[in-house]
This record gives structure tokens, sequence and C-alpha cells, in this order.
């Protein structure tokens, strides 16, 4: 099976400008996890979904949103992006809500 | 919420030696704890888990304890080589009907030197 996949992997911004980030799950997983990654903070949960349905959300600023579709693929959207949002964007997918995750490849954000 | 504490941050070791990296977790109602290997440039990748009613699990050189009373658990990686090298990431989880959220350790950078 392919593995999780994330586009674009490589981004650049400017201050207040949006963004949006796509994650496309392993064939047959249902769920999809967020995270940020940071040298400063680790790797810190955004929010999860599962059958288009958020089902647990992080401690992040309403800024960060996202959603996903039928077909189990997931977008995170951030909008007015501040200097501090640059970090690597990671998802994971899992079977079910409650199993191993495995992580995409991730997208890396740069906000100037 | 979950805290979830990693030691040492650093950890350099001789090949053909032990590491041992070490976890505690918060709370109590935390089932679920996978290990991740991150490489340099790489995505995270899961090495092993345990959930909390198993008390050790063994993959090869890869070992994991869980000690529920005490909260915490342990990455045991024994024969250490070069390709050990790279950041070690512990989580814990309180899997439920509701989800599954990852609170993640701060990541020990393993050195595996020649």
């Amino acid at each position: 099976k392919a593995g999780v996949t994330q586009t674009p992997r490589y981004l650049i911004k400017t201050r207040g400008q949006q963004v949006t980030l796509s994650c496309s799950p392993i064939s047959g997983h249902r769920s999809v996890s967020w995270y940020q990654q940071t040298p400063g903070q680790g790797l810190q949960f955004l929010f999860e979904y599962f059958s288009e349905t958020q089902r647990n959300k992080g401690n992040f600023p309403g800024r960060f949103s996202g959603r996903q579709f039928s077909n189990s693929r997931s977008e995170m959207n951030v909008s007015t992006l501040e200097l501090g949002d640059s970090a690597l964007y990671l998802c994971a997918s899992s079977p079910q809500a409650y199993n191993e995750q495995f992580f995409g490849p991730g997208t890396r954000l740069t906000v100037l | 919420g979950e805290n979830v504490e990693q030691h040492p941050s650093t950890l350099s070791v001789q090949e053909g030696d032990s590491a041992v990296i070490k976890c505690t977790y918060s709370d109590s109602a935390s089932n679920y704890f996978p290990w991740y290997k991150q490489e340099l440039g790489k995505r995270p990748q899961l090495i092993i888990d345990i959930r909390s009613n198993v008390g050790e699990k063994k993959d090869q050189r890869i070992a994991v304890t869980l000690n529920k009373t005490a909260k915490h658990f342990s990455l045991h990686i024994t024969e250490t080589q070069p390709e050990d090298s790279a950041v070690y990431f512990c989580a814990a989880s309180k899997v439920t009907g509701g989800g599954n959220k990852l609170t993640f350790g701060t990541g020990t950078q393993l050195k595996v030197e020649l």
C-alpha cells in the first residue's frame, strides 16, 4: 500500500496570508490527525478527523482549521499567517480512531 | 490534559552498547504508548508500541516496558548500530471511542558512535 502523502512539501508565505495543506491517508484508513512540529515546541496535536467529523482538537487558535472529505483525504487551513506558524506540518493516518498512526512526510511551511 | 516528559534529551553510546530512553506521563487513563524514530529530514516512523494491558513488548533489538503504577515507560535498544542514530519520541494517548490524540515527549537525540 502507498503511504501517507502530503502536498505541497514546501511552502513559503508572507504574514497575513492564508494557506491550505492537503493529506491523503493510506488506503482504507479513516482517521487523519494533524500535528505541528517546531524545534521549540516539539510535536503538538492540532486536530483529528474520523469519517468527516472532527473528533479531537488541540490547543491552537481558531486560525487553524481542518476538514475531511468522504474519501478520507483531509485538508488543514491556516488563516492570517504569523511568523510563529513556520513549522513542519505532519499528518498521520490510522485505520480506526484508536489504532497506530502512520505519518506522512510533512509540509514545511515558512512564513516571512 | 496529558503531559509527557522524556529523558535524556541527548544520548551518546558506543556501537554495540545498549540505549535506554525513559518517559513519564501524567494521565493515569492513558492506555496506548507508541515510540517513533525520526531521522533528519524524514517523517516520524512508528518503531514499537505498547498498550496498558501489557507490561513488556519486544521486537528484535527493540523493547518497551510499561509501569502503570509509576506511570512511566521506557524504550530499550540493544546492540546499537550507527543506523539507530536518530531522534526518538515517546507518546501517550487515551484511546477511547472519542478518538486518538497523541501527546509527545520532547524527543531524545541518540547518537551511536563507531
